[in-house]
This record gives structure tokens, sequence and C-alpha cells, in this order.
């Protein structure tokens, strides 16, 4: 069966530190992978997927980037981070298709102070 | 651009009771419609989905959800509520074309069940 494992599930961070939250996916093969911010009272707002090694679209601008070395991870990165990057963060993967559902990773709550 | 309104931010109920989470979407193609459940610091857990088959869709733990494109809606119910049902429910949209996957989600409802 597959499963998503994410890290840390939490973390506090200085304003201006770098960040990165890592991602993976195992059981599968070239899953679609996702990163969303769920803030409060704004549901989940998609900050990046990936079809594929390499291949990042991003939906927002923002201070954050995301990387896909490999099959099946994927890493949310940030150089500084800003106050307003706090939230709780979710990777997800799907399979290829239309229709397939997406399923989440537990969640990185990250607070910056 | 698709979009996603879910109606009351926060549902209280009785244990017992009827549960009924209104969803109303937004797509330019058949979409597919998926309601999802999430428990305090936790993921998201799948309830159920709508991809063209039945319009009335049973999910997990006793909920489901009927499509109605004349509404443009996808209400999720539930006939008795447990207090184990506590939860933020969040519906989801996803187009059927284009070369992409992605789901756009509403702001969520947060269901509390009162003993």
């Amino acid at each position: 069966s597959q499963t998503i494992h994410q890290w840390p599930a939490t973390l506090v961070q200085p304003v201006g530190s770098p960040l990165s939250l890592e991602c993976t996916v195992e059981g599968t093969s070239n899953p679609n992978l996702y990163w969303y911010r769920q803030a409060a009272g704004r549901g989940l707002q998609l900050l990046f997927y990936s079809v594929g090694i390499g291949q990042i679209s991003s939906e927002v601008p923002q201070n954050l980037s995301a990387s896909r070395p490999q099959d099946r991870q994927f890493i949310l990165s940030s150089k500084k981070l800003l106050l307003s990057d706090s939230g709780f963060y979710l990777c997800a993967w799907s399979g290829i298709g239309q229709g397939n559902t997406i399923y989440f990773g537990e969640g990185s709550w990250l607070t910056v102070v | 651009a698709q979009s996603v309104t879910q109606l009351g931010s926060h549902v209280s109920v009785s244990e017992g009771a009827l549960v009924l989470l209104r969803c109303n979407y937004s797509s330019s193609v058949p979409p597919y419609l998926f309601w999802y459940v999430q428990y305090p610091n936790q993921g998201l857990q799948l309830l159920l989905k709508y991809t063209s088959a039945a319009t009335l869709v049973k999910g997990i733990n006793g909920f489901e959800a009927e499509f109605k494109k004349s509404e443009t809606s996808f209400h999720l119910t539930k006939p008795s509520a447990h207090m184990s049902d506590a939860a933020e429910y969040f519906c989801a949209v996803q187009n059927s074309g284009g070369s992409n996957y992605k789901l756009t989600f509403g702001k969520g409802t947060l269901l509390t069940v009162n003993p």
C-alpha cells in the first residue's frame, strides 16, 4: 500500500532563517506531488505541484520554493522565513489521471517567531 | 476557473441529529468533487468523491453526498451524528479537463457535535 511521510511535524524558526520541509511517498511510482498551506479560516492553498522529477509549478508568488530531486521526494524550502510563512503545511500525492484521489500527509506546523 | 463555496464556517448539531454540510461549486467543465475530513492537527482524509458515475455517492463513516448539476451543489449528509464526527470538513473540486489534477478547496466547515 502507498504511504506518505512528512517531517518535521513541528518547527519553530526565527524570522530570516532558512526552511526545509521534506516529504516522501512509498509504494507508488511517478506520482503527482503537491504542497498545500493551511491558514486559519482560509482553507487550503495550493503552493506547488509537480508531475515529475525537476518539474515544479508554482501557484502563487511567495517566499517559498519547492524541489523534486527524486521521483518520490518533494521538498519545500525558503532561504529567509517571514512571519507570514507561519502555518500548517501539507504534502500530498496522487496518481496520474483525472479523478484520482489526492492523499495527504500528516502535516507540518511551522511557527515563525 | 473553478471554485468552491462552503456555506457556513461552523455547524453545530446534537448527537443523533442529521448532519448537513453545504457545498456549491463553479466549474466550466464537468467537475470531479470531493469531501475530505480533518481532525485536529492531522492531515486530510478522503470521505467520498464524485467522478461522473452515480450522483449519490456513499463514503466512509456513514456519510453520503449527492451531486446536483442543476444546483451546482454537492452537499454532505449523515442521518445521525456521532461525537466522533466532530472535525473540519472540506469540499473540493477538480476539473475533468486540463493537464493537471489540482484540487481547489473550500474554506472548510467546522462541525461540532453536542451531547
